[in-house]
């Protein structure tokens, strides 16, 4: 079945560093790809998607482009914030279901 | 409320004991999902039900899980005889249309189930 590769954390940056977490997946055809974020203290909600190949989410200032040759799915944004602290989860539908596989999760932590 | 809301937000039983989980979905959203996170772990699909009928239940780790949404609104998960292994945060999320491709799911806060 589908499935996704996230890269582990914790990571730990200053402000206004460039961020990049990455993400593989494997799958059947070309599904849409997810990022999710999980605040502290909050439910998980979606940060951005791709429907489909070369597609590019964006949010937040976060972007994601979907690469199919490399079948990737990087997480990236050019300055964080301390707010951007959370882990984020790479998702993808189970082949033509409705579940959702995530990925471990990637706690980022920014500090001052 | 505006969003999915989850009781008990905490949990704490005893091995054996019966537990009843509850998710209030987003008011208008047909599709609800069940997801178990772990620690360290992402979360892990349970049971997925359009309307009141579950469409996908292929995520319950044993007979000892049930869920239920009689009116098509609000869902309970049901544990019986709860292990210690049982112990994780049990997410919920709704969403109005079931296109994954098209929608967005979103998610309560969890309950976090902690068997002693």
């Amino acid at each position: 079945g589908n499935s996704v590769t996230q890269m582990e954390g914790p990571v730990t940056l200053s402000e206004e560093a460039f961020l990049t977490i990455n993400c593989t997946y494997t799958a059947t055809g070309y599904p849409s790809l997810f990022w999710y974020v999980q605040y502290p203290g909050e439910g998980l909600q979606l940060l951005l998607k791709a429907t489909k190949a070369d597609d590019k989410g964006s949010n937040k200032g976060f972007e994601a482009t979907y690469r199919k040759e490399t079948t990737s799915f990087h997480l990236e944004k050019g300055s964080v914030q301390v707010s951007d602290s959370a882990v984020y989860f790479c998702a993808l539908p189970q082949g033509g279901s409705e579940k959702l596989v995530f990925g471990k999760g990637t706690k980022l932590t920014v500090n001052p | 409320g505006a969003g999915v809301s989850q009781t008990p937000s905490n949990k704490v039983t005893e091995k054996g004991k019966y537990v009843e989980l509850r998710c209030d979905p987003i008011s208008g959203h047909t599709a609800l999902y069940w997801y178990r996170q772990s620690l360290g772990q992402g979360p892990e699909f349970l049971i997925y039900f359009q309307g009141t009928g579950a469409a996908d239940d292929s995520g319950l780790p044993n007979d000892r899980f049930f869920a239920v949404r009689p009116e098509g609104s609000v869902s309970t998960l049901k544990i019986q005889r709860t292990e210690r292994g049982d112990s994780a945060v049990y997410l919920c999320a709704s969403s109005l249309i079931t296109g994954l491709d098209t929608g967005e799911l979103f998610f309560g806060e969890g309950s976090r189930l902690t068997v002693l």
